[in-house]
């Protein structure tokens, strides 16, 4: 079974739909990441958490919100989801005090 | 917010043929690394390079990072359709996260 799984891998939605990516990992890992990756433009990042009660934004989380239901789950919420946020979202983990991220299949998301 | 440039965008060669890959910064590194992503998969680490002048192999891969660090290249010797696939670099900052590099996207012909 895979280390880190997101739910679902490909969603398509409408413009101001509500839309909840989910992550979860086996690896028990404290650090999870939420990234999104567009063409040409390699991996942003969306928001982190260092443990359950840790939450911070990253370099685009304008339009994003997450939430950390335990050390396992790390979901990332688009409230009102508009067609610039299409793209891959990609979650990932880390150990404190080690440089290794491990990601996530991906989930391909399109607004219309 | 450092910005990591990598070039050549795309490479398309033939089984065999050698190539480079090249990651540059607008300032200093202070880690880097160098992952690989597959359609349809997350990327995955190749090698973390820290010290100025670095040279690591993984197999036929070759990773050099500049002595002034604020540069790195990855080599490829006598490239094999597996090694198809999206090529991208990330600066370590704050220890803990990435900034990653716009990425190589390498398809190799059999």
């Amino acid at each position: 079974d895979a280390d880190v799984t997101q739910t679902p891998r490909n969603r398509i939605t409408k413009t101001g739909k509500r839309i909840m990516l989910e992550c979860s990992q086996t690896k028990g890992h404290d650090r999870m990441y939420w990234y999104r990756q567009d063409p040409g433009l390699g991996l942003r990042l969306i928001y982190y958490s260092f443990d359950v009660k840790d939450i911070n934004k990253g370099e685009i989380s304008d339009g994003y919100s997450v939430s950390r239901q335990a050390q396992a789950k790390f979901s990332l919420s688009l409230e009102s989801a508009i067609p610039n946020q299409t793209a891959l979202y990609f979650c990932a983990t880390s150990d404190s005090g080690h440089l290794k991220q491990f990601f996530g299949p991906g989930t391909r998301l399109t607004v219309l | 917010t450092q910005l990591l440039e990598q070039s050549p965008q795309f490479l398309s060669i033939q089984e065999g043929e050698n190539l480079t890959v090249y990651c540059n910064s607008s300032s200093v590194f202070s880690s880097l690394q160098w992952y690989r992503q597959e359609p349809g998969e997350g990327p995955v680490l190749l090698v973390t390079v820290v010290t100025g002048g670095e040279v690591k192999k993984l197999k036929r891969l070759t990773f050099q990072f500049g002595d002034a660090r604020k540069d790195s290249s990855l080599h490829i010797t006598a490239a094999q359709p597996g090694d198809t696939g999206l090529y991208l670099c990330a600066e370590i900052y704050n220890t803990d996260k990435l900034i990653f590099g716009t990425g190589t996207r390498l398809q190799v012909f059999p």
